[in-house]
């Protein structure tokens, strides 16, 4: 089993959509979570980032943690042509350890 | 806003050859890593690097490779011999010092193995 599972997409949404990530992750000694933006070619952008369950809203963005379910979700709210990009999830069990990422799902945003 | 530099953006090699890919990581940022990420794969860990040793390194981090910090600003990742599998992004990333978790990335090093 993957330690964490991703959807790959792509996920093609109207310019002013919401647009739903997530990843699901099997270990639960996780603790920290965090969301990515890449663009094609480019290194990981940091979003949002969360320690243990719990919401956390940061401007259009708001990224989910449900440790019980072991699931974590980021949406986007008013979706822009240039919120176009792959979406990362990483986890990680401690605050100075390697973080694990999913594979990315990539997203659409059209005109 | 602090950034991680990276540099070359984009190397060309021979198979066989050595290379070595460098960061330049936020200033007072303790905990570093190298990451890579094989064309339309998912990133991968490397190797993190703290107080001038390797913390933990995964099994792609072979003999093959080294990381050293050879002036206490620049963090290197350097290739012995590359192989064709080689070929990728290497990221360079870095935590700070509070150790609060936020994990920042460079724009890569574009490495091509010939």
């Amino acid at each position: 089993q993957k330690e964490v599972e991703q959807d790959p997409g792509p996920l093609s949404v109207p310019e002013g959509a919401i647009v739903s990530l997530n990843c699901t992750y099997s270990n639960s000694a996780f603790q920290y979570f965090m969301w990515y933006r890449q663009y094609s070619r480019k290194g990981p952008e940091l979003l949002m980032y969360t320690y243990s369950s719990g919401n956390k809203e940061d401007g259009r963005f708001t990224a989910q943690v449900d440790k019980s379910s072991k699931y974590i979700s980021l949406f986007i709210r008013d979706s822009q042509p240039s919120d176009s990009a792959t979406y990362l999830c990483a986890v990680s069990t401690d605050s100075w350890g390697k973080f694990q990422f999913g594979a990315g799902t990539q997203v659409v945003v059209t005109p | 806003e602090p950034e991680v530099t990276q540099t070359p953006s984009h190397q060309v090699t021979q198979m066989g050859q050595e290379v070595i890919l460098r960061c330049v990581p936020i200033s007072n940022h303790l905990y570093f890593y190298w990451y890579r990420q094989i064309l339309g794969q998912k990133v991968e860990f490397l190797v993190s690097f703290y107080n001038n040793e390797i913390s933990e390194k995964s099994e792609i981090f072979d003999d093959q490779f080294s990381v050293e910090r050879p002036d206490g600003s620049n963090f290197t990742l350097k290739i012995r011999s590359t192989k064709l599998e080689d070929s990728a992004m290497y990221f360079c990333a870095n935590r700070d010092r509070g150790g609060t978790g936020e994990l920042f990335f460079g724009e890569g090093s574009r490495l091509t193995v010939l």
